[in-house]
Parts: structure tokens; C-alpha cells; sequence
């Protein structure tokens, strides 16, 4: 998994409570990544970051904010959750070298609003 | 133009048979072609990735086709296996780019 933890694995939560995803990484890569994956859309971008404080928008970036404070963690925020945000969210950093451009995903953490 | 869009949703293969998965795009400036394979309740894993200077890769028993007229790109699993069962998710940047477009994924099936 490179390194990459994601928390929590599992949250069941209300529709309108805040909510907050952690995912945390070992190994200083500059890039990370917070993907949604549901049933027939594949992987969607929601935000990324290239650098502590440089965030930007994905695909899918409404009701979503992120922030990271320091290189290690990329919390992803949902600051009045909706039943349209039941998904798996994945974590991932981007690792590239002179011939490859890698991304290494978490293990997911499935959210269920109610 | 961003988008990359693969097919079939699903497939069945009987073990020892041919897997092949398709997908196309659009935008011409994409560089890097990866395909990920995913397995219930785990992150995707980079399996092959092929840039369109060749034609084929070939990694054991998995292979990128690459039509770059075409603008289409195809995974092949040959002699597959039950163990191939999972998701696979194309996917497509630009060198320099900061992002990935993926595909919508493929659950593959593979019956004993």
C-alpha cells in the first residue's frame, strides 16, 4: 500500500452531520489524491494537493473541501453530508520516476449517509 | 475531450480463455496509458502501463494493445485465470499533467 493509511475504514453517518476522512502517508510523496468510486462511474477525482497548502479542484469537488497541513496528511472534509455522498472514498500519492508515473491508492473508506 | 471511456462493464471468461478489454479517448495530448486492476474491498494496483511510441507491452500473461490512429487501447489476459477476477480500470495523462482520467472499469469474472 506505499505507505498510505486511510480513517476510518467504515463511518455511518447522518445527512447534514460534518465529516472528515484522514488519509495519512509515510514516505513524503508531494502528490495525494481523494477519489470516490461508485457503480458505473469508475474512480472520480474529488481534490488533490501538490504540495502542503496547494490544493485543487477535481471532477467532482462540490461539498467537498480539503486541506493539508503538513506533507504527511490530506483530510478530506464533508461539511454537511448528503446521501449522494455514500461512496468509497480511495486515498492515493502519485510517485514518478523517469519512465513511470504511478499512483498508489489506499484501502478505501466506505461512507454511508443516512 | 478528458474523458476515457471503456467497456464492456462487465465480463465472464472461462478459465484458460482470452480477457480483452477496451478503451478509447478522445484528447490526442494523452501520453501514458495505465491500467489498474482492483480487488473486492482494496485499492486499485497499477498492473501494465504503455506510452504510444510502441504498440504492444507484454507483461507475463497480460498485454496493452495501443492503436494510436484509433485513438483505442486494450488489455488482453490470456489463459486466464480465476485469480484474474476483479475490477480493471483504464486510464489515461498527459507527461507533466497533475491528474489521471479513468475509465468507468470493467469487473471481470473469471468461472473455473
Amino acid at each position: 500500500d506505499a505507505g498510505i493509511t486511510q480513517s476510518p475504514r467504515h463511518k455511518v453517518t447522518e445527512t447534514g452531520t460534518p465529516v472528515t476522512l484522514r488519509c495519512h502517508q509515510t514516505e513524503n510523496h508531494r502528490y495525494m489524491y481523494w477519489y470516490r468510486q461508485d457503480p458505473g462511474h469508475g474512480l472520480r477525482l474529488i481534490h488533490y494537493s501538490y504540495g502542503v497548502k496547494d490544493t485543487d479542484k477535481g471532477e467532482v469537488s462540490d461539498g467537498y473541501s480539503v486541506s493539508r497541513s503538513k506533507t504527511e496528511d490530506f483530510l478530506l472534509t464533508l461539511e454537511s453530508a448528503t446521501s449522494s455522498q455514500t461512496s468509497v472514498y480511495f486515498c492515493a500519492i502519485r510517485e514518478r520516476t523517469a519512465s513511470t508515473d504511478t499512483q498508489y491508492f489506499g484501502p478505501g473508506t466506505r461512507l454511508t449517509v443516512l | 475531450q478528458q474523458q476515457v471511456k471503456q467497456s464492456p462493464q462487465s465480463l465472464i471468461v472461462q478459465k484458460g480463455g482470452i480477457s480483452i478489454i477496451n478503451c478509447a479517448y478522445e484528447n490526442t495530448a494523452f501520453d501514458y496509458f495505465p491500467w489498474y486492476q482492483q480487488f473486492p474491498g482494496k485499492g486499485p494496483a497499477l498492473l501494465i502501463a504503455i506510452r504510444p511510441d510502441v504498440s504492444e507491452k507484454k507483461e507475463g500473461r497480460f498485454t496493452i494493445s495501443f492503436n494510436k490512429s484509433a485513438k483505442q487501447f486494450s488489455l488482453h489476459i490470456m489463459d486466464s485465470q480465476p485469480g484474474d477476477s476483479a475490477t480493471y480500470f483504464c486510464a489515461a495523462s498527459i507527461q507533466g499533467a497533475q491528474k489521471l482520467v479513468f475509465g468507468q472499469g470493467t469487473r471481470l469474472t473469471i468461472n473455473p
